[in-house]
């Protein structure tokens, strides 16, 4: 199976700043890859699909990139709404896997 | 609006079974797929399968095969996942999601304790 590696695993931040969460597959995914965000006691929230197209309704400060094996989804401006676990999903490749998730909190 | 409204939380047995409902609203099931999907709190997501509404097909990941049976009732709108033989390590919240595009349900708790 394809395994999807996170990193970092946390990361604190501060309101307004650029942040960037990286995604690596241990094989070639295409654009196979979708951005998630969940917060605590709430279902996942799809915010990127197919590695750089944003979800109906998502902030353009959301931005994905990334093909193949190394994926990036990029915060520009931070806001607190934003303190949330991330994952990588990829779906190039059965079964679909997801990554360990990185975990944004406020400094 | 889509909406997936997904069955109570479970307290159920070891050994036992359980059926988890997903019923949905606002878009056209019959010609929709709906992924499973099972998060141990605290931890990451893993995929269990999908299922085509038009005519019952099914994919499985390998890890769940003969754990999980994906079905539905398009005459309700509604997607079902059975669990068997319950144990301790499918204690979980399990969530259905429309594919692709989603939204997710609120996911269902299910608890497996004697």
């Amino acid at each position: 199976e394809t395994v999807m590696t996170q990193s970092p695993t946390s990361m604190s931040t501060s309101i307004g700043e650029r942040v960037t969460l990286n995604c690596k597959a241990s094989q070639s995914v295409g654009i196979n890859v979708d951005w998630y965000q969940q917060t605590p006691g709430q279902s996942p929230k799809l915010l990127i699909y197919g590695a750089s197209n944003r979800h109906t309704g998502v902030p353009d400060r959301f931005t994905g990139s990334g093909f193949g094996r190394d994926f990036t989804l990029t915060i520009s401006n931070m806001e607190a709404e934003d303190l949330a676990v991330y994952y990588c999903l990829q779906y190039g490749s059965i079964p679909w896997t997801f990554g360990g998730g990185t975990k944004l909190e406020l400094k | 609006q889509v909406k997936l409204q997904q069955s109570g939380a479970e307290l159920v047995k070891p050994g036992a079974s359980v059926k988890l409902s997903c019923k949905t609203s606002g878009y056209t099931f019959s010609t929709s797929y709906m992924s499973w999907f099972k998060q141990i709190p605290g931890q990451s997501i893993e995929w269990i399968g999908m299922i085509y509404a038009g005519d019952g097909g099914t994919g499985y990941n390998q890890k769940f095969k003969g754990k999980a049976t994906l079905t539905v009732d398009t005459s309700s709108s509604t997607a079902y996942m059975d669990l068997s033989s319950l144990t301790t390590e499918d204690s979980a919240v399990y969530f259905c999601a429309r594919t692709p595009g989603g939204p997710w349900g609120q996911g269902t708790l299910v608890t497996v304790s004697s």
